[in-house]
């Protein structure tokens, strides 16, 4: 019944390394996003996108990129991980109204991946 | 400023308690309410949905929307070991795609057996 699936939950990487996280959701879902979720800073938006090959910056882009090739695949990649980016991110997907599985467009979350950067 | 306030607790209430869970917001333009609970190592999931202000029951869940105050509540009526979580309120201005959501900073719920 996993709807929105994170590959990786715990994650442990070196200063500078390249991190790739991926999501796939299989609901058919327009709007995928990314998020960062920190104690006392609660979630906040890294990119998300409404379609295929188009992308949008959130509230933190900031030594992050993302891709998005397919429908129910999003990717977040850090190019250069450093020790602030140790974090839980959690990606998301939502439907736009009217769409078959339309929950008044919410996010479902996937479960996270909680990255460590040494 | 924060947008949304949340207060993050800890809150530690006893089996069978009505508990009572606030956030407060400074966009008026807000219209879509939204709490979401989240266990422990878990992703957050849609706990309750409301347009507009007034009230909206769920079972043992009551949401309340008081757009005049810009402030909303999430009450659990006799609340159980399993709610034990994190509830976190979230808000957005329209409904499309292109509107997108403001989290609090989530309260942290504990219900002792």
């Amino acid at each position: 019944d996993v709807k929105v699936t994170q590959s990786s939950r715990y994650l442990v990487k070196r200063t500078g390394e390249k991190v790739f996280l991926e999501c796939v959701q299989d609901m058919d879902h327009e709007n995928m996003f990314w998020y960062r979720q920190d104690p006392g800073l609660g979630l906040r938006l890294i990119y998300f996108s409404y379609d295929v090959k188009m992308k949008e910056k959130g509230d933190i882009p900031e030594g992050y990129s993302v891709s998005r090739e397919k429908k129910e695949r999003f990717s977040l990649i850090l190019e250069s991980a450093s020790t602030n980016q140790t974090s839980m991110y959690l990606c998301a997907s939502s439907s736009n109204p009217g769409h078959k599985n339309s929950g008044a467009n919410v996010l479902t979350f996937g479960a996270g991946s909680r990255l460590t950067v040494l | 400023q924060k947008e949304v306030e949340q207060d993050p607790g800890p809150l530690s209430v006893p089996e069978g308690a009505i508990v009572s869970l606030n956030c407060t917001y400074s966009n008026s333009a807000f219209q879509y309410f939204m709490w979401y609970r989240q266990y422990s190592r878990k992703g957050p999931e849609l706990l309750m949905y409301t347009y507009s202000s007034g009230n909206k029951e769920d079972g043992r869940f009551t949401a309340q929307v008081d757009k005049s105050s810009k402030y909303i509540s999430l009450f659990i009526r006799d609340s159980q070991p399993s709610d034990s979580a994190t509830y976190l309120c979230a808000m957005k201005i329209g409904e499309t795609s292109g509107s997108r959501l403001t989290f609090g900073e989530g309260t942290q719920l504990t219900v002792n057996p």
